[in-house]
């Protein structure tokens, strides 16, 4: 297996644009998460799904932000419209049953000029 | 409400010599507890995790303490080497919630 797969890697985009951030879990993996990682306050769980299923999003900042997995093998993370405080480093996570062992992407570096 | 904490942002260590990371917790229901390893422009990867049925586990190098009264728990590596030299997070899970508590994470450097 490939293991958690994110796309783009890069994204450099301006204020007020709509992004889109992609996630493939790994085949087989009932859950899913989706974290933040900033410099002030370090790495943040957004939302996770389960089965496909969002379970707690109360991460999410505001409504700016929403998540989808409309099937078990894609999640996207959707930031619209985009502000520069969204800056940070965004990983998807999957992990097998329970939701300690968790197998991490390579990240999407987002930049709002 | 920090939950999970890592009091050290870095540490720095010989080569050669024990590293050893700490971690505390405040929630007396987490009973599982995890320790990964980030590299930069990587994501984080499971490196080794305890049950709070025991008090240590082992695994090459690397082994956790747990002390449950205290609320503590350790990561020692050794010997330490020059690709240990990255941030280590502590996380932490409780039976009934399918979540990871994480700590800030403290970047530790081996020196040559």
């Amino acid at each position: 297996d490939a293991g958690v797969i994110q796309s783009p890697r890069h994204e450099v985009t301006e204020m007020g644009q709509e992004v889109t951030l992609r996630c493939k879990p790994i085949s087989g993996h009932d859950y899913l998460f989706w974290y933040r990682q900033t410099m002030m306050r370090g790495l943040e769980l957004l939302i996770y799904f389960n089965n496909n299923v969002p379970i707690d999003d109360s991460g999410m900042p505001e409504d700016r932000f929403s998540a989808k997995m409309p099937n078990a093998s894609f999640s996207t993370l959707k930031i619209q419209p985009s502000e520069p405080r969204d800056s940070a480093v965004y990983f998807c996570a999957t992990s097998l049953v329970r939701a300690d062992t968790q197998y991490f992407g390579p990240g999407t570096r987002l930049t709002v000029l | 409400d920090q939950q999970v904490k890592q009091n050290s942002p870095s540490l720095s260590v010989q080569e050669g010599r024990i590293s050893i990371l700490n971690c505390d917790y405040t929630n007396s229901m987490f009973d599982y507890f995890l320790w990964y390893k980030k590299y930069p422009a990587e994501g984080p990867t499971f490196l080794i995790s305890i049950s709070s049925i025991k008090d240590k586990n082992e695994d090459g190098r690397f082994t956790v303490f747990l002390n449950k009264s205290a609320k503590h728990l350790s990561l020692h590596i050794v010997p330490s080497q020059p690709g240990d030299s990255a941030v280590y997070f502590c996380a932490a899970s409780a039976d009934s919630n399918y979540q990871l508590i994480w700590g800030a994470g403290t970047k530790l450097i081996i020196k040559p």
